[in-house]
């Protein structure tokens, strides 16, 4: 079985700071891992995701993350906030074994908050 | 594309009344997914289907029946609506057969469905 920690279920930065959204994942097979963003009101949308590949990953909206097994992280980080990237980002991880057919687990989410 | 699709995207129900949510995508996706969203606890995966016809048990399904008569179409029934099934409801899909080298795991979510159990 596979789970999913956020922490910080609020994250406030000023606007042109870094942003760093922490995330670690437990599975007992190598994982797939996601962030996905949420804005109000709407669906999620992919930011990005490690499939095994390079463990720096690049996103969209000038997102990246590190997939890290020894630390079994995948924290999201982006260097300069913009009062857009405002919103609610979820870590989710799936097995990748069967294709992901059985569905993703995700993190309860962090609330991202951008200072003028 | 128009993508992953929910309908309705408000309901009010009484407790004990019955209802069908309808997800639909057009991308050809053999996998399909109904989770629910509350606040504090992420999205929670209710049932979900690896193909026409077929269909399985996710964390939290309890309450609810799901069908998927057509390849891209899967729906959620709620029999006997509870307080307790208050939420934001999301349908996503995944996985393209016919696209050489996809990644099977990336989900696609349609835009929601707010229903409120009075």
């Amino acid at each position: 079985a596979q789970s999913v920690t956020q922490l910080g279920s609020h994250v406030s930065v000023s606007e042109g700071a870094l942003v760093l959204l922490r995330c670690n994942y437990s599975s007992s097979v190598p994982p797939y891992l996601f962030w996905y963003v949420q804005y109000p009101n709407q669906g999620l949308q992919l930011l990005l995701k490690y499939t095994s590949a390079a463990t720096l990953v690049k996103g969209i909206n000038g997102f990246e993350a590190e997939f890290k097994k020894s630390e079994t992280s995948f924290h999201l980080t982006k260097p300069s906030a913009h009062m857009s990237d405002a919103a609610e980002y979820f870590c989710a991880v799936s097995t990748g074994s069967g294709g992901g057919a059985d569905g993703l687990t995700f993190g309860k989410g962090t609330h991202l908050i951008i200072q003028p | 594309n128009a993508g992953v699709t929910q309908t309705p995207k408000f309901r009010v129900l009484k407790t004990g009344q019955s209802m069908t949510l309808l997800c639909a995508q057009d991308m050809n996706h053999e996998y399909m997914y109904w989770y629910r969203q509350d606040p504090g606890m992420g999205l929670r995966l209710i049932h979900y289907s690896v193909g026409e016809g077929t269909t399985a048990k996710g964390e939290v399904p309890d309450g609810y029946n799901v069908s998927r008569l057509k390849k891209q179409n899967f729906l959620l029934g709620l029999e006997s609506a509870a307080p307790s099934q208050t939420s934001v409801y999301f349908c996503a899909s995944s996985f393209d057969p016919g696209l050489a080298g996809a990644y099977t795991d990336t989900q696609y979510f349609g835009p929601g469905t707010r229903l409120t159990v009075l």
